[in-house]
């Protein structure tokens, strides 16, 4: 069975700062997922990851296969970028996911 | 990009009766379709997964007379959840798998949810 662990469960930021989730996990995977929920429910991918490094706008993923560990980046925040993070590693042809972090971003 | 059309977003019924909730994918065929379920401020749990044409999987301690699931087509996998009780109330969530050019990049999509209340 795959652990996903995810720091920090909350976060609160001001506009502008840079923003750091970490997420660990405790078996060999063949890929990793960042996700982005809405206060609506509503899911939506933002990376997959199986090494490295990935970049889209204000939003950088990395992964270090060898320690189990992926970081999501955010770039200059904004109140936008409030939502749910959700980490979720592939394992045995299933997502397993992560508790989240709830990232609040003010004005 | 893919799109999977989840509906109803929202439904409350009565206790015992049940209810069906749809995934659709708009513009691409879904092969293998995951339903989940999310507890508030809880992380989603896979309930099973469906592939068309054929029984769903699913995982230890769901009932499958309970949360029927349907994929007789590849656009349509159907979750129903039936004699609904208090404790069914739960946001239900469904991904498709879905391949890219020649299949050799593949990711997931989510549909938007949907918030059951059995009251």
């Amino acid at each position: 069975k795959n652990e996903v662990e995810q720091s920090p469960q909350n976060l609160t930021a001001q506009e502008g700062e840079f923003i750091t989730i970490n997420c660990s996990y405790s078996v060999g995977i063949s890929a990793l997922h960042w996700l982005q929920q809405h206060p609506g429910g509503g899911i939506v991918s933002l990376f997959m990851l199986s090494s490295g490094k990935k970049k889209h706008g204000r939003l950088i993923a990395t992964i270090n296969i060898q320690e189990k560990h992926s970081s999501l980046h955010i770039t200059a925040s904004h109140p936008r970028d409030s939502a749910v993070y959700i980490c979720a590693v592939e394992y045995g042809n299933k997502l397993v996911f992560g508790a989240g972090t709830i990232l609040r971003v003010k004005s | 990009g893919a799109v999977v059309s989840q509906h109803p977003s929202r439904v409350i019924c009565k206790s015992g009766t049940s209810v069906k909730i749809e995934c659709r994918s708009l513009d691409f065929q879904a092969t293998t379709m995951f339903w989940y379920r999310q507890f508030p401020k809880q992380s989603l749990m896979l309930m099973a997964t469906s592939n068309e044409g054929s029984k769903a999987t699913y995982e230890q301690g769901v009932e499958k007379d309970k949360f029927l699931i349907n994929h007789a087509s590849l656009t349509l996998s159907t979750l129903t959840v039936t004699s609904a009780h208090p404790e069914d109330s739960s946001f239900y969530i469904c991904s498709a798998l879905t391949h890219g050019q020649g299949g050799l990049d593949y990711g997931y999509t989510f549909g938007s949810g949907t918030r059951l209340t059995v009251v």
